[in-house]
Protein backbone atom coordinates (compact mmCIF):
# COMPACT_ATOMS: atom_id res chain seq x y z
CA UNK A 1 0.00 0.00 0.00
CA UNK A 2 1.17 3.51 -0.65
CA UNK A 3 2.00 5.54 2.35
CA UNK A 4 2.66 9.35 2.41
CA UNK A 5 4.93 10.74 5.08
CA UNK A 6 5.30 14.30 6.55
CA UNK A 7 8.26 14.50 8.86
CA UNK A 8 7.91 18.07 9.74
CA UNK A 9 4.66 18.29 11.96
CA UNK A 10 5.27 22.31 12.45
CA UNK A 11 7.41 24.94 10.53
CA UNK A 12 7.68 28.22 10.89
CA UNK A 13 9.16 31.36 9.03
CA UNK A 14 9.84 34.42 8.78
CA UNK A 15 7.48 36.99 6.59
CA UNK A 16 9.81 37.62 2.78
CA UNK A 17 11.36 34.23 3.72
CA UNK A 18 11.89 30.53 2.38
CA UNK A 19 10.89 27.42 3.58
CA UNK A 20 10.80 24.24 2.35
CA UNK A 21 8.18 21.49 3.70
CA UNK A 22 9.14 17.54 3.08
CA UNK A 23 7.21 14.69 1.96
CA UNK A 24 8.44 11.44 1.26
CA UNK A 25 6.20 8.21 0.01
CA UNK A 26 6.43 4.76 -0.76
CA UNK A 27 4.90 3.40 -4.07
CA UNK A 28 6.05 0.46 -6.08
CA UNK A 29 4.11 2.21 -8.86
CA UNK A 30 5.68 3.75 -11.53
CA UNK A 31 2.58 6.05 -12.41
CA UNK A 32 1.07 8.12 -10.23
CA UNK A 33 0.68 12.18 -9.54
CA UNK A 34 1.94 14.17 -6.50
CA UNK A 35 0.37 17.20 -4.72
CA UNK A 36 0.59 19.54 -2.39
CA UNK A 37 -2.59 21.26 -0.66
CA UNK A 38 -3.55 23.82 1.80
CA UNK A 39 -5.49 23.71 4.32
CA UNK A 40 -5.86 27.24 6.17
CA UNK A 41 -7.96 27.77 9.45
CA UNK A 42 -11.60 28.40 7.37
CA UNK A 43 -10.58 24.47 6.62
CA UNK A 44 -10.99 24.72 3.23
CA UNK A 45 -8.82 22.48 1.17
CA UNK A 46 -7.24 24.04 -1.67
CA UNK A 47 -4.51 22.87 -4.29
CA UNK A 48 -1.85 24.31 -4.30
CA UNK A 49 0.42 22.72 -7.05
CA UNK A 50 0.68 19.10 -8.67
CA UNK A 51 3.79 16.87 -10.18
CA UNK A 52 3.12 14.21 -12.53
CA UNK A 53 5.65 11.25 -12.10
CA UNK A 54 6.31 11.05 -15.71
CA UNK A 55 7.96 14.32 -15.85
CA UNK A 56 11.47 15.51 -14.88
CA UNK A 57 10.67 19.12 -14.77
CA UNK A 58 9.83 20.52 -11.06
CA UNK A 59 6.47 22.00 -11.01
CA UNK A 60 6.06 25.61 -10.11
CA UNK A 61 3.46 27.93 -9.58
CA UNK A 62 4.64 31.51 -8.63
CA UNK A 63 6.17 31.45 -5.47
CA UNK A 64 4.95 28.04 -4.71
CA UNK A 65 7.96 25.25 -6.35
CA UNK A 66 8.34 21.58 -5.78
CA UNK A 67 11.50 19.66 -5.25
CA UNK A 68 10.75 15.90 -7.02
CA UNK A 69 13.06 13.47 -6.48
CA UNK A 70 12.01 10.40 -7.83
CA UNK A 71 14.25 7.85 -7.08
CA UNK A 72 14.61 9.19 -3.29
CA UNK A 73 10.71 9.14 -3.36
CA UNK A 74 10.77 12.52 -1.86
CA UNK A 75 8.58 15.77 -2.91
CA UNK A 76 9.43 18.77 -1.04
CA UNK A 77 7.38 22.18 -1.45
CA UNK A 78 9.29 25.17 -1.80
CA UNK A 79 7.26 28.35 -0.52
CA UNK A 80 9.50 31.92 -1.56
CA UNK A 81 8.28 34.94 -0.40
CA UNK A 82 6.56 33.73 2.45
CA UNK A 83 3.21 35.68 3.24
CA UNK A 84 1.07 35.95 6.35
CA UNK A 85 -1.49 34.14 4.30
CA UNK A 86 0.40 31.33 3.66
CA UNK A 87 0.05 30.04 7.16
CA UNK A 88 -2.51 27.23 7.04
CA UNK A 89 -1.79 22.95 7.79
CA UNK A 90 -0.02 21.73 4.35
CA UNK A 91 -0.94 18.46 3.06
CA UNK A 92 1.11 16.25 0.73
CA UNK A 93 -1.04 13.32 -1.27
CA UNK A 94 -0.20 10.71 -3.83
CA UNK A 95 -2.28 9.23 -6.17
CA UNK A 96 -1.54 6.19 -8.71
CA UNK A 97 -1.86 7.16 -12.06
CA UNK A 98 -3.94 4.17 -14.20
CA UNK A 99 -5.08 0.71 -13.15
CA UNK A 100 -7.96 -0.09 -10.46
CA UNK A 101 -8.91 2.56 -7.73
CA UNK A 102 -7.07 4.71 -9.20
CA UNK A 103 -9.07 7.94 -8.31
CA UNK A 104 -7.99 7.74 -4.34
CA UNK A 105 -5.74 10.29 -2.67
CA UNK A 106 -3.48 9.17 0.14
CA UNK A 107 -2.69 11.88 2.22
CA UNK A 108 0.09 13.07 4.54
CA UNK A 109 -0.54 13.83 8.33
CA UNK A 110 0.36 17.43 7.55
CA UNK A 111 2.67 20.33 8.34
CA UNK A 112 1.35 23.55 10.68
CA UNK A 113 3.29 26.25 8.75
CA UNK A 114 3.19 29.49 10.81
CA UNK A 115 4.23 33.16 9.14
CA UNK A 116 6.17 35.18 11.94
CA UNK A 117 5.45 38.67 10.45
CA UNK B 1 -18.47 27.36 -12.74
CA UNK B 2 -18.42 24.55 -10.04
CA UNK B 3 -19.41 24.90 -6.35
CA UNK B 4 -19.45 22.23 -4.04
CA UNK B 5 -22.08 22.78 -0.52
CA UNK B 6 -21.78 20.68 2.40
CA UNK B 7 -24.40 21.00 5.08
CA UNK B 8 -24.78 21.17 8.13
CA UNK B 9 -21.60 22.93 8.53
CA UNK B 10 -21.61 21.60 12.20
CA UNK B 11 -23.30 18.91 14.55
CA UNK B 12 -23.63 17.73 17.59
CA UNK B 13 -24.98 14.19 18.06
CA UNK B 14 -25.41 11.77 20.57
CA UNK B 15 -23.70 8.45 20.98
CA UNK B 16 -26.11 5.76 18.83
CA UNK B 17 -28.61 8.37 16.80
CA UNK B 18 -28.22 8.30 13.33
CA UNK B 19 -26.30 10.88 11.06
CA UNK B 20 -26.52 12.40 7.60
CA UNK B 21 -24.40 14.97 5.99
CA UNK B 22 -25.28 16.01 2.17
CA UNK B 23 -22.61 17.29 -0.25
CA UNK B 24 -24.18 18.78 -3.44
CA UNK B 25 -22.05 19.74 -6.62
CA UNK B 26 -23.43 22.59 -9.13
CA UNK B 27 -21.72 23.50 -12.47
CA UNK B 28 -20.78 19.63 -13.47
CA UNK B 29 -22.39 16.53 -14.92
CA UNK B 30 -21.60 13.12 -13.82
CA UNK B 31 -18.34 14.03 -10.98
CA UNK B 32 -16.29 11.75 -9.22
CA UNK B 33 -17.40 12.05 -5.86
CA UNK B 34 -15.35 11.86 -2.55
CA UNK B 35 -16.12 11.78 1.13
CA UNK B 36 -13.04 12.05 3.29
CA UNK B 37 -12.75 12.30 7.29
CA UNK B 38 -10.38 14.59 9.06
CA UNK B 39 -9.38 13.67 12.82
CA UNK B 40 -7.83 15.92 14.94
CA UNK B 41 -4.17 16.00 14.38
CA UNK B 42 -4.47 13.84 11.38
CA UNK B 43 -4.77 13.76 7.70
CA UNK B 44 -7.32 13.29 5.33
CA UNK B 45 -8.83 9.68 5.41
CA UNK B 46 -11.13 8.49 2.07
CA UNK B 47 -13.81 6.88 3.27
CA UNK B 48 -16.16 6.32 -0.03
CA UNK B 49 -15.93 7.53 -3.81
CA UNK B 50 -18.34 7.09 -6.27
CA UNK B 51 -17.88 7.68 -10.23
CA UNK B 52 -21.91 7.49 -11.14
CA UNK B 53 -25.20 7.51 -9.54
CA UNK B 54 -25.78 4.11 -7.07
CA UNK B 55 -22.08 3.60 -7.54
CA UNK B 56 -20.28 3.63 -4.20
CA UNK B 57 -17.04 2.30 -3.13
CA UNK B 58 -15.93 1.70 0.37
CA UNK B 59 -12.27 2.34 1.51
CA UNK B 60 -12.58 1.33 5.41
CA UNK B 61 -15.03 -0.61 6.84
CA UNK B 62 -16.94 1.32 9.45
CA UNK B 63 -20.55 1.71 10.82
CA UNK B 64 -20.83 4.63 7.84
CA UNK B 65 -22.60 4.31 4.65
CA UNK B 66 -22.90 6.63 1.61
CA UNK B 67 -25.52 6.66 -0.95
CA UNK B 68 -25.81 8.69 -4.56
CA UNK B 69 -29.48 8.98 -5.00
CA UNK B 70 -28.64 11.81 -7.90
CA UNK B 71 -26.04 12.18 -10.37
CA UNK B 72 -24.35 15.94 -7.97
CA UNK B 73 -25.73 14.68 -4.50
CA UNK B 74 -23.72 12.47 -2.24
CA UNK B 75 -24.80 11.71 0.84
CA UNK B 76 -23.13 9.85 3.87
CA UNK B 77 -24.98 8.06 6.94
CA UNK B 78 -24.42 6.07 10.00
CA UNK B 79 -27.58 4.50 11.85
CA UNK B 80 -25.65 4.98 15.22
CA UNK B 81 -22.91 7.04 15.90
CA UNK B 82 -19.88 6.02 17.55
CA UNK B 83 -17.68 8.63 19.89
CA UNK B 84 -14.75 7.40 17.53
CA UNK B 85 -17.40 8.89 14.62
CA UNK B 86 -16.15 12.30 15.42
CA UNK B 87 -13.75 14.34 13.02
CA UNK B 88 -14.06 17.02 10.03
CA UNK B 89 -15.92 15.42 7.39
CA UNK B 90 -15.11 16.62 3.74
CA UNK B 91 -16.88 16.13 0.67
CA UNK B 92 -14.80 16.36 -2.75
CA UNK B 93 -15.48 16.01 -6.95
CA UNK B 94 -13.55 15.95 -9.58
CA UNK B 95 -14.22 15.63 -13.20
CA UNK B 96 -12.38 12.04 -14.75
CA UNK B 97 -10.12 13.06 -17.07
CA UNK B 98 -9.09 10.11 -19.38
CA UNK B 99 -6.86 12.30 -21.92
CA UNK B 100 -4.66 13.67 -18.84
CA UNK B 101 -4.99 10.44 -16.39
CA UNK B 102 -5.35 12.81 -13.82
CA UNK B 103 -8.43 14.24 -11.51
CA UNK B 104 -7.85 17.09 -9.60
CA UNK B 105 -10.46 17.03 -6.77
CA UNK B 106 -11.77 19.94 -5.32
CA UNK B 107 -13.21 19.79 -1.49
CA UNK B 108 -16.18 21.32 0.12
CA UNK B 109 -15.93 23.67 3.18
CA UNK B 110 -16.80 20.26 5.32
CA UNK B 111 -18.97 19.31 8.39
CA UNK B 112 -17.79 19.14 12.24
CA UNK B 113 -19.43 16.71 13.99
CA UNK B 114 -18.78 15.93 17.36
CA UNK B 115 -20.52 12.67 18.92
CA UNK B 116 -21.09 13.12 22.33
Amino acid sequence: AQTVTQSQPEMSVQEAETVTLSCTYDTSESDYYLFWYKQPPSRQMILVIRQEAYKQQNATENRFSVNFQKAAKSFSLKISDSQLGDAAMYFCAYRRGSGGSNYKLTFGKGTLLTVNP
Amino acid sequence: SQTIHQWPATLVQPVGSPLSLECTVEGTSNPNLYWYRQAAGRGLQLLFYSVGIGQISSEVPQNLSASRPQDRQFILSSKKLLLSDSGFYLCAWSVPRAAHAWDEQYFGPGTRLTVT
